[in-house]
């Protein structure tokens, strides 16, 4: 079965540090992987996404991600974070029929 | 972009009462919509596929009696919580695919916060 796993439970960065949240998952096929957050009371918004292809992936507000197979990892990374970054961040894996199988989350908070 | 609108974007009942959720596809016709549950500090839990003119499809442990879904036109899709009790107290999220972006790529309802007293 398809999983997810995202290490960190919660980040700390400062402003303006750079960023890098984990992501693992488990998928006998090729898998289609996304980034989603989600901010207080808001749903989840794409931030990025890779089927296929270049396996560094470019996405929304200066995020990009890197997929390496080898690892079954899909980390996202963004040189120097903003205040507005604190938020949820969730990886996830398609698994069929459009469904999405998320990570447990990373909650960032951003030191001033 | 497209945008899916939940209403009521917070509830609180009392045990054993029932609760409608709304899920709307505002500029876009979703055949196929999905349920999400999360819980504090938790990740989405799918409970349910919305599928419009036909049954729902629900995941392992989901009660359909439990959970009532309703895919009754190509923009609206219900949940209804019946007969509430405290543990059902949750977020409800839906979803509906983007078909140009690919598979498992979807666009996600603000959500319902459900408080059952």
């Amino acid at each position: 079965a398809q999983s997810v796993t995202q290490p960190d439970i919660h980040i700390t960065v400062s402003e303006g540090a750079s960023l890098e949240l984990r992501c693992n998952y488990s998928y006998g096929a090729t898998p289609y992987l996304f980034w989603y957050v989600q901010s207080p009371g808001q749903g989840l918004q794409l931030l990025l996404k890779y089927f296929s292809g270049d396996t560094l992936v470019q996405g929304i507000k200066g995020f990009e991600a890197e997929f390496k197979r080898s690892q079954s990892s899909f980390n996202l990374r963004k040189p120097s974070v903003h205040w507005s970054d604190a938020a949820e961040y969730f990886c996830a894996v398609g698994a069929g029929a459009q469904k999405l199988v998320f990570g447990q989350g990373t909650r960032l908070t951003i030191n001033p | 972009g497209a945008v899916v609108s939940q209403h009521p974007s917070r509830v609180i009942c009392k045990s054993g009462t029932s609760v409608k959720i709304e899920c709307r596809s505002l500029d876009f016709q979703a055949t196929t919509m999905f349920w999400y549950r999360q819980f504090p500090k938790q990740s989405l839990m799918l409970m349910a596929t919305s599928n419009e003119g036909s049954k729902a499809t629900y995941e392992q442990g989901v009660e359909k009696d439990k959970f009532l879904i309703n895919h009754a036109s190509l923009t609206l899709s219900t949940l209804t919580v019946t007969s509430a009790h405290p543990e059902d107290s949750s977020f409800y999220i839906c979803s509906a695919p983007r078909l140009a972006g690919g598979p498992g790529e979807q666009f996600f309802g603000p959500g319902t916060r459900l408080t059952v007293l």
